[in-house]
């Protein structure tokens, strides 16, 4: 099955810095790579995704890169506030619509 | 358009005990699934739904858990026995049926303490 891993399991930022999470995946089938963020007490959010037949994706001041031949694929959040601090996952799935999740990365924003 | 509704947000057992939980879709989701998440852990899947058929449960450990989703909406997953490992949160998500993976909506969860 497929294997994500995920990196670093903690980041800490000044407010205003980026942050970087990178994950990899194993299985080459994979095609659709979601972002979630997960606040204390919630469920996981989904913060953007990207497919495949895309190379990079932006929505304001969240960015996600994929590199299919090398199996890795990266969010990048710039201009990072207090609200961004959260636990961050990254996951790989195809057309089955299974998902396989890293093990998370706690970010936090220091003011 | 509401959310994945879960019930109960808390749950605490002693070990050996029985307990379900209830999961109410986005209206509209064909597929439906359960997730077990232990802290510190990404969630892990552990049953799917495709309207009320079994799509996946393959990482059901189904000598004490059973999930069954009537009519192809809400849907209850149950442990009986609980162990103490199954202390966790249990996530319900939903999404539309469709070719290339179909985006998943997570409701808030229940958390689940054995004693």
């Amino acid at each position: 099955g497929e294997n994500v891993e995920q990196h670093p399991s903690t980041l800490s930022v000044q407010e205003g810095d980026s942050a970087v999470i990178k994950c990899t995946y194993s299985d080459s089938a994979s095609n659709y790579f979601p972002w979630y963020k997960q606040e204390l007490g919630k469920g996981p959010q989904l913060i953007i995704d990207i497919r495949s037949n895309v190379g990079e994706k932006k929505d304001q001041r969240i960015a996600v890169t994929l590199n299919k031949t090398a199996k890795h694929f990266s969010l990048h959040i710039t201009e990072t506030q207090p609200e961004d601090s959260a636990v961050y996952f990254c996951a790989a799935g195809s057309n089955d619509y299974k998902l396989s999740f890293g093990a998370g990365t706690t970010v936090t924003v220091r003011a | 358009e509401a959310g994945v509704a879960q019930s109960p947000r808390y749950k605490i057992i002693e070990k050996r005990q029985s307990v379900a939980f209830w999961c109410n879709p986005i209206s509209g989701h064909a597929t439906l699934y359960w997730y077990q998440q232990i802290l510190g852990q990404g969630p892990k899947l552990l049953i799917q739904f495709q309207n009320n058929g079994v799509v996946d449960d393959s990482q059901l450990p189904k000598d004490r858990f059973s999930a069954e989703r009537l009519k192809g909406v809400d849907s209850t997953l149950k442990i009986q026995p609980a162990k103490l490992e199954d202390s966790a949160v249990y996530l319900c998500a939903s999404s539309r049926a469709g070719q290339g993976g179909g985006t998943q909506y997570f409701g808030p969860g229940t958390r689940l303490t054995v004693l």
